[in-house]
């Protein structure tokens, strides 16, 4: 039973260029979330799905898409970098009112 | 305003003393309280929830709880060097969203 796994743990992007962050759950867990941690500024929601099938934009939603494959897998999409999307992202899943977060991913834009 | 305030510490406590953690917020339509224990360059890691004012023990930890005032705290007892990491106050209104505190950094001293 491995949790929530995330990957990759690290990226360096250029500015422009385009990647996937991929995330799955092997809990079971309807509710899935993509956060970004910032020093100073605590954890954002970007987005997140309360089911397999929808979609749901957080609080800092710009620059970036999901896709809720299934029930496991909630990928999250920076179609052309920014050096402000440099970030630690996680994802995280959700079981009740408890969430569960994956390792994260180190993102650098240059 | 922030929705959900810490102290950033650091909080510095002896080892075997009690650690006192405060979280105030400030929607008053809150219903579920979260505390995380997140580690340098790790993810958090849930160590305690709390759904009704009071408090609520879980080994070493306690959650305590006060709608009216609108504070959540965590007591850590008997700290040891291993506890010293950042602790995050989440706060949930029974939506989808939850609101994250920026976290309290914990040192305890050998």
């Amino acid at each position: 039973n491995a949790g929530v796994t995330q990957t990759p743990k690290f990226q360096v992007l250029k500015t422009g260029q385009s990647m996937t962050l991929q995330c799955a759950q092997d809990m079971n867990h309807n509710s899935m979330y993509w956060y970004r941690q910032d020093p100073g500024m605590g954890l954002r929601l970007i987005y997140y799905s309360a089911s397999e099938g929808t979609t749901d934009k957080g609080e800092v939603p710009n620059g970036y898409n999901v896709s809720r494959l299934n029930k496991r897998e909630f990928s999250l999409r920076l179609e052309s970098a920014a050096p402000s999307q440099t970030s630690v992202y996680f994802c995280a899943s959700r079981e009740g009112g408890e969430q569960y977060f994956g390792p994260g991913t180190r993102l650098t834009v240059t | 305003q922030k929705e959900v305030e810490q102290n950033s510490g650091p909080l510095s406590v002896p080892e075997g003393a009690i650690a006192s953690l405060n979280c105030t917020y400030s929607d008053r339509v809150s219903q579920s309280f979260f505390w995380y224990r997140q580690y340098s360059g790790k993810s958090p890691e849930l160590i305690m929830s709390i759904y009704s004012n009071g408090d609520k023990e879980d080994g070493r930890f306690t959650a305590q709880l006060n709608k009216a005032s609108q504070y959540v705290s965590l007591l850590i007892r008997d700290s040891q060097p291993s506890d010293s990491a950042t602790y995050l106050c989440a706060v949930n209104s029974g939506t989808y969203k939850y609101i994250f505190g920026t976290g309290t950094r914990l040192k305890v001293l050998a």
